[in-house]
């Protein structure tokens, strides 16, 4: 089993549905990252969590450290959000683990 | 203030080459880890130096693979003797704390290497 697993592996929406992803993670950490990357592009931050909830323009972030999960949601989703959304867990020794990544596309 | 820059973007190197990629971290950061994107696979960590320091290399291959950080100058990821399976996207992320994992972790845009 992977240390960080992620759901779906694949999604397909339309323009401006409410896009949900999901991470859970089995191993203690320090902070979760949310991260994007476009095809054969550089992997951009969009959010680091411990605790709570972090909103920033159509995208939100939550965490549940007891239950060791985390969501990535997307609000009235555009095209240009078609990426590969990747949940990443800081660990012990100061690196990261990642998940496998979710393939976003958003058709209109 | 530039972010983590990487060169160089693309590379191609012949089968028992060298490969020598750069990163250079945001300016006052002076931790950088190294990360490997294989086809189809997800990112892998390689290494994490500090200046002048290998903090931890337990993600490296044991043979052909070193990296560096110098007091002065990028950090420099090595491959030596590429073969086809080193073709992969090579990611460095830097930081400015040893808590990097919490705060400040900025990724560079990648290496592409190529091995034909």
């Amino acid at each position: 089993k992977n240390e960080v697993e992620q759901s779906p592996q694949n999604l397909t929406a339309q323009e401006g549905e409410f896009i949900t992803i999901n991470c859970s993670y089995s191993v203690g950490i320090s902070a979760l990252h949310w991260l994007q990357q476009h095809p054969g592009g550089g992997i951009v931050s969009l959010f680091m969590l411990s605790s709570g909830k972090k909103k920033h323009g159509r995208l939100i972030a939550t965490i549940n450290i007891q239950e060791k999960h985390s969501s990535l949601h997307i609000t009235a989703s555009h095209p240009r959000d078609s990426a590969v959304y990747i949940c990443a867990v800081g660990v012990y020794g100061n690196k990261l683990v990642f998940g496998a990544g979710t393939i976003l596309r958003v058709k209109s | 203030n530039a972010g983590v820059m990487q060169n160089p973007r693309h590379l191609v190197r012949r089968r028992g080459q060298e490969a020598r990629l750069r990163c250079s971290p945001m300016k006052g950061h002076s931790h950088v880890y190294w990360y490997r994107q294989l086809p189809e696979e997800g990112l892998k960590f390689m290494v994490y130096l500090q200046k002048e320091n290998i903090i931890d290399e337990s993600g490296m291959p044991k043979e052909r693979f070193s990296a560096e950080f110098p007091k002065e100058g990028p950090s420099i990821l090595r491959i030596q003797q590429v073969v086809r399976g080193d073709s992969a996207a090579y990611f460095c992320a830097s930081s400015p704390s040893a808590w990097g994992t919490n705060y400040g972790y900025t990724f560079g845009s990648g290496t592409r290497l190529t091995v034909v």
